[in-house]
């Protein structure tokens, strides 16, 4: 597609529970990033994949977080066990192209994840 | 000390004002840089990016001082509509094939009155 798509919108978890977000890329872009932003506006780098392989996880709080790209199939980003720490837009991106002019990355509307 | 840093605002002007914002950036190795705006919570979307000879688009120009490490965007004859918050983004380079993510600042919040 022309923009990259996000689902759900919202997501309402208990604490300990699983929480699975979604995305597709827009069509032709081979990169895929996610991105936290809490409160305050801080953004935080979790993970990117070239197509289906991880290229930089160093953002991912690994005991709990996981994400995966599978050939024809939205990306996804799963946390088990949710905690409160956790509510967050979670927004995701892609890009063409790592570098140069096709680096350029496009941001889906997010998923907004609420942990009570 | 982050990674970028950038005035919080809130900036709060009059419509046709000329506002400045200002970024620091802490890692000398960057090498793309961007301003992106974002609405109420929405996606950031991206405004411009910013090239060291300075660029213009309209009523905004950004600028990039690689040896200062600073980078700024102005906007003059300010809208309602210009009223966001505005993030200074900095790529920074990871793994063996340069692959980025972005640094993003923590925002600079514009709000234009009437």
């Amino acid at each position: 597609g022309e923009e990259v798509a996000q689902t759900p919108k919202h997501l309402v978890r208990g604490e300990g529970q699983k929480a699975k977000l979604y995305c597709a890329p827009i069509k032709g872009h081979s990169y895929v990033f996610w991105y936290q932003q809490v409160l305050k506006n801080e953004f935080k780098f979790l993970i990117s994949f070239q197509n289906e392989n991880v290229f930089d996880e160093t953002g991912m709080p690994k005991e709990r977080f996981s994400a995966k790209c599978l050939p024809n199939s939205p990306c996804s980003l799963e946390i088990q066990a949710t905690k409160l720490e956790d509510s967050a837009v979670y927004f995701c991106a892609s890009s063409q192209s790592p570098t140069g002019t096709g680096e350029t990355q496009y941001f889906g509307p997010g998923t907004r994840l609420l942990v009570l | 000390r982050k990674e970028v840093e950038q005035d919080p605002g809130p900036f709060n002007v009059p419509e046709g004002a000329t506002v400045a914002f200002n970024c620091t950036y802490s890692n000398s190795a960057s090498q793309s840089f961007f301003w992106y705006r974002q609405d109420c919570r929405k996606e950031p979307k991206l405004l411009m990016s910013v090239y060291s000879s300075g660029n213009e688009d309209g009523r905004f120009t950004a600028q990039l001082n690689r040896a200062s490490q600073y980078i700024s965007l102005l906007i003059r004859d300010s809208k309602l509509s210009d009223s966001a918050t505005y993030l200074c983004v900095v790529n920074s380079i990871s793994g063996a094939g340069g692959y980025n993510k972005l640094i993003f600042g923590a925002g600079t919040r514009l709000a234009v009155h009437p």
